[in-house]
């Protein structure tokens, strides 16, 4: 069955620095989300992306976040100055269309020191 | 806003033993409504959905009705298994593009 693939499982940054999350959607998919957990907490919506622009997002994604395509495969979350309270999972998902479930990564852990 | 509430756990329960894990939600509109299991160490899978009133849906033996009059997706199984341990989510989508989840229900099961 086709996967989300998130790279790299576990990130550790000083904060401050910029970072990027790779995600490798499904082939076929059209919809791109980015979704974050801090420890013990809900899963929270970021951003949605379709036909190469923000769809939708939340009031977390402030301008410190972009997202971007770079080309035909892969979608990235960028966070260009962390903070310690950045520190969390970060899910991408992608979906068919939509109102089509959503299909997750296995996540990439961001640690913020 | 929507939102979704789902009982707290963590759920301890032995191993053949029948699980009900309640899930209420408010909704502007008609959502779809799903469940997502965690599996320690790995990403959201979705479980089941449904996307109409007196939908059920069904994966792996677990079952949710899709109840419009109690604003409820009860997750339900009548015999869990140890590999059964995992965390739950409820969620929906309602005519935007983000799921919005519920805060999750752990699940250990005791063999």
């Amino acid at each position: 069955e086709p996967e989300v693939t998130q790279t790299p499982s576990h990130q550790v940054t000083q904060m401050g620095q910029e970072v990027i999350l790779r995600c490798v959607p499904i082939s076929n998919h059209l919809y791109f989300y980015w979704y974050r957990q801090i420890l013990g907490q809900k899963v929270e919506f970021l951003v949605s992306f379709y036909n190469n622009e923000i769809s939708e997002k939340s009031e977390i994604f402030d301008d410190q976040f972009s997202v971007e395509r770079p080309d035909g495969s892969n979608f990235t979350l960028k966070i260009r100055s962390t903070k310690l309270e950045d520190s969390a999972m970060y899910f991408c998902a992608s979906s068919a269309s939509w109102n089509q479930p959503q299909h997750f990564g296995d996540g990439t852990r961001l640690s913020i020191l | 806003g929507n939102s979704v509430t789902q009982m707290e756990g963590p759920v301890t329960l032995s191993e053949e033993a029948f699980l009900t894990i309640n899930c209420t939600y408010t909704a502007t509109g008609y959502p779809s409504l799903f469940w997502y299991v965690q599996y320690p160490g790995e990403g959201l899978q979705l479980l089941l959905k449904a996307t109409k009133a007196d939908d059920k849906g069904s994966n792996k033996g677990f079952e949710a009705t899709y109840r419009k009059e109690t604003t409820s997706f009860h997750l339900e199984k009548g015999s869990v298994q140890v590999s059964d341990s995992a965390v739950y989510f409820c969620a929906l989508s309602s005519g935007g593009f983000k799921t919005i989840f519920g805060a999750g229900t752990r699940l250990f099961v005791k063999a």
